[in-house]
């Protein structure tokens, strides 16, 4: 079984440009979401998705933004791209929201963002 | 949200079994214990959960005290694949996970 695949691995910006992340659950799962790893830094929660609905939001300001496809895919969007954005951006699906209070969140490779 | 403590770093002699403690004094009572592990710049990695009792699976096992407010992960027999950093979290079932610092584990030949 496939696992969560992320794409692309690495991504070279530049300050105020714009970056597009995307993210292929697990089959079968339908919540995806997006975590933030700077150098240095723990994983911080950004974004839950799941039906295409978003369900939860990290403390991120509204230039961190996403959607999720019909067929549960998701894109993570960056404007107005910061220095500071570098980072280990990790995608994670579980299944169906409903499942249960909580569910395993099993994650990507993670796409490298680096802003010049 | 509820927040877990755990030592920064640990040893472990290849072959011997890894016991690492995690804190969670402030733990409510649907509160899930997760542990992951993340090697050098890779996705984490699920490694097992738990609600009251103890379990175990391929990779580890769980011991959750009573009280629920600690845990402990074991590790029966460690590799030297098994370096890593290691995370406790707790799921609120908000989701959003939270990663602390977690414990590095060296695992020596």
């Amino acid at each position: 079984e496939a696992g969560v695949t992320q794409s692309p691995t690495h991504l070279i910006k530049t300050r105020g440009q714009q970056a597009t992340l995307r993210c292929s659950p697990i089959s079968g799962h339908t919540s995806v979401y997006w975590y933030q790893q700077a150098l240095g830094l723990g994983l911080q929660f950004l974004l839950w998705y799941d039906e295409g609905e978003e369900r939860n939001r990290g403390n991120f300001p509204p230039r961190f933004s996403g959607r999720q496809f019909p067929n549960y895919s998701s894109e993570l969007n960056v404007n107005a791209l910061e220095l500071e954005d570098s980072a280990l951006y990790l995608c994670a699906s579980s299944r169906p929201y409903g499942t249960g209070i909580t569910d395993t969140q099993y994650f990507g490779p993670g796409t490298r963002l680096t802003v010049l | 949200d509820a927040k877990t403590t755990q030592p920064p770093s640990m040893d472990c002699a290849e072959g011997r079994a890894a016991n690492l403690p995690c804190n969670h004094s402030t733990i409510s009572g649907n509160e899930y214990v997760y542990w992951y592990r993340q090697i050098h710049s890779q996705g984490p990695q699920y490694i097992i959960h738990g609600l009251k009792n103890n379990e175990t699976n391929e990779m580890a096992s769980l011991i959750i005290t009573e009280d629920r407010k600690s845990s402990t992960l074991i590790l029966p027999h460690a590799t030297l694949r098994d370096t890593a950093v290691y995370y406790c979290i707790l799921d609120t079932g908000r989701r959003a996970l939270t990663f602390g610092s977690g414990t590095r584990l060296q695992v020596q030949p």
